[in-house]
C-alpha cells in the first residue's frame, strides 16, 4: 500500500542552524516524491520534487531533498534556516503510472531567534 | 498566473444539513482532488477524479461524495453533515501524473 510516514511533528531549531526534516515512504512500485510548504494561514505551495534522474533536488529558497532508494527516504535538509522558514512541511508521494498524491502527517518548523 | 478556487473560506453548518464545496481551476487540469487537513494527521485524500465523470474514492470517503460534470469544478458534497466532519478542506488539481499539484486556499467547515 502507499504510504508517506514523517516521525518528526515539530521541529524547533535557532535560526542559522542546519535542519533536516525526515520522510520515507511505502510502495510496491516506482514513485514520484514531493515535499510542499504550508506558510500560516495559506494554502500549500510545492518546494520540490523528484520525478527521476539526479537523485538530489533543490528548490531555489536553499532547501534541497535526496532521493535514497535502498532506504526508501526523501529527507528534506537546509544547512542554514531563516526564521521565515517557520511553516509547516508535508511529504508526498504519487506511484508513477497513477494519479493518487498521498500526503505524510506534516511536520511543524519551527525557527527562533 | 494559475488558480484553484474554493468558493468559501469559512463556512457554519447544522448536523443533518447536506453541504457542498465547490472547487473550479482554471488550468484545464485532468486530476482534481479533495483533501481534508486535521492538526496531526496531515492531508487525507477524500475523492479524487482524472477526468470528467470519472472519479475514485480516496483514504477517507465515508460520508462524502464528490461530482464532476465539467472539467474545471469538483464538488464534495456532505450528503448529512456530522461534527466529526468539522475540518479543514483542500482542493488540488494537477496536470498529469508527477506534475505539481496545485491548491486552493482551503475551505474551514465547522459544524454545530
Amino acid at each position: 500500500a502507499q504510504s508517506v510516514t514523517q516521525l518528526d511533528s515539530q521541529v524547533p531549531v535557532f535560526e542559522e542552524a542546519p535542519v533536516e526534516l525526515r520522510c520515507n515512504y511505502s510502495s510496491s512500485v516506482s514513485v514520484y516524491l514531493f515535499w510542499y510548504v504550508q506558510y500560516p494561514n495559506q494554502g500549500l505551495q510545492l518546494l520540490l520534487k523528484y520525478l527521476s534522474g539526479s537523485t538530489l533536488v533543490e528548490s531555489i529558497n536553499g532547501f534541497e531533498a535526496e532521493f535514497n532508494k535502498s532506504q526508501t527516504s526523501f529527507h528534506l535538509r537546509k544547512p542554514s534556516v531563516h526564521i521565515s522558514d517557520t511553516a509547516e512541511y508535508f511529504c508526498a508521494s504519487m506511484n508513477t503510472g497513477f494519479q493518487k498524491l498521498v500526503f505524510g502527517t506534516g511536520t511543524r518548523l519551527l525557527v527562533s531567534p | 498566473d494559475v488558480k484553484v478556487t474554493q468558493s468559501s473560506r469559512y463556512l457554519v453548518k447544522r448536523t443533518g444539513e447536506k453541504v457542498f464545496l465547490e472547487c473550479v481551476q482554471d488550468m484545464d487540469h485532468e486530476n482534481m482532488f479533495w483533501y481534508r487537513q486535521d492538526p496531526g494527521l496531515g492531508l487525507r485524500l477524500i475523492y479524487f477524479s482524472y477526468d470528467v465523470k470519472m472519479k475514485e474514492k480516496g483514504d477517507i470517503p465515508e460520508g462524502y461524495s464528490v461530482s464532476r460534470e465539467k472539467k474545471e469544478r469538483f464538488s464534495l458534497i456532505l450528503e448529512s453533515a456530522s461534527t466529526n466532519q468539522t475540518s479543514m478542506y483542500l482542493c488540488a488539481s494537477s496536470a498529469q501524473e508527477g506534475v505539481e499539484a496545485f491548491f486552493g486556499q482551503g475551505t474551514r467547515l465547522t459544524v454545530v
